[in-house]
């Protein structure tokens, strides 16, 4: 089945330690993006990635950084510079680019730092 | 500044009801709006609103675009316990190749028994 598999589901750091979290998809996308969300809150946007190797900032990036290697994968790194990284993390795709497409949502990393 | 808001925030009713919610935006070059059931886990796709003042419906749910006003909605009827969740209204915009989505702060509904 195609799809987008983030891991892990929950995940609990330190403060002070960078985490990474993964997300692949099988659904031949191009674009993929990060969202962060908090209670009351709606999404938002990380980062973005249109193409392999390339990726832009979205709203929230300090804090954060990615890598577009592959088409499948876009993981995300919380670094220590992240002054509230707990929080619902969640990955998105979409073909082409976002225009006239809706983002397919993987299940989410639910991160929490003490 | 490119916005989205959701209103109410959040809503609770009883099985039966019919609830409408909304969803305002305002954002540069407009492309669609997207409307999402959020559960437990991962965003759910409900509809894709392009054209203003065509209704797109699906079983229960239905929802329209004012392009115009710059306004969605999205209508529920006769609710069930099963469509408790919170709804996610957001707009794709921008130029060229660099389509972009914002999203409202979301809409918790609750429907009781």
């Amino acid at each position: 089945d195609g799809g987008i598999t983030q891991s892990p589901k929950y995940l609990f750091r330190k403060e002070g330690q960078n985490v990474t979290l993964s997300c692949e998809q099988n659904l031949n996308h191009d674009a993929m993006y990060w969202y962060r969300q908090d209670p009351g809150q709606g999404l938002r946007l990380i980062y973005y990635s249109q193409i392999v190797n390339d990726f832009q900032k979205g709203d929230i990036a300090e804090g954060y950084s990615v890598s577009r290697e592959k088409k499948e994968s876009f993981p995300l790194t919380v670094t220590s510079a992240q002054k509230n990284p707990t929080a619902f993390y969640l990955c998105a795709s979409s073909t082409p680019s976002g225009y006239n497409s809706p983002l397919h949502f993987g299940n989410g990393t639910r991160l929490t730092v003490t | 500044e490119d916005k989205v808001v959701q209103s109410p925030l959040s809503l609770v009713v009883h099985e039966g009801d019919t609830v409408t919610l909304n969803c305002s935006y305002e954002v540069t070059n407009f492309r669609s709006l997207l409307w999402y059931k959020q559960e437990k886990k991962a965003p759910t796709f409900l509809f894709m609103l392009t054209s203003s003042g065509i209704e797109k419906k699906s079983g229960r749910l239905s929802s329209i675009l004012d392009k115009k006003e710059l306004f969605s909605i999205l209508n529920i009827t006769a609710t069930q316990t099963g469509d408790s969740a919170v709804y996610l209204c957001a707009v794709i915009h921008g130029s060229g190749n660099t389509g972009k989505l914002i999203f409202g702060q979301g809409t918790t509904l609750q429907v009781k028994p």
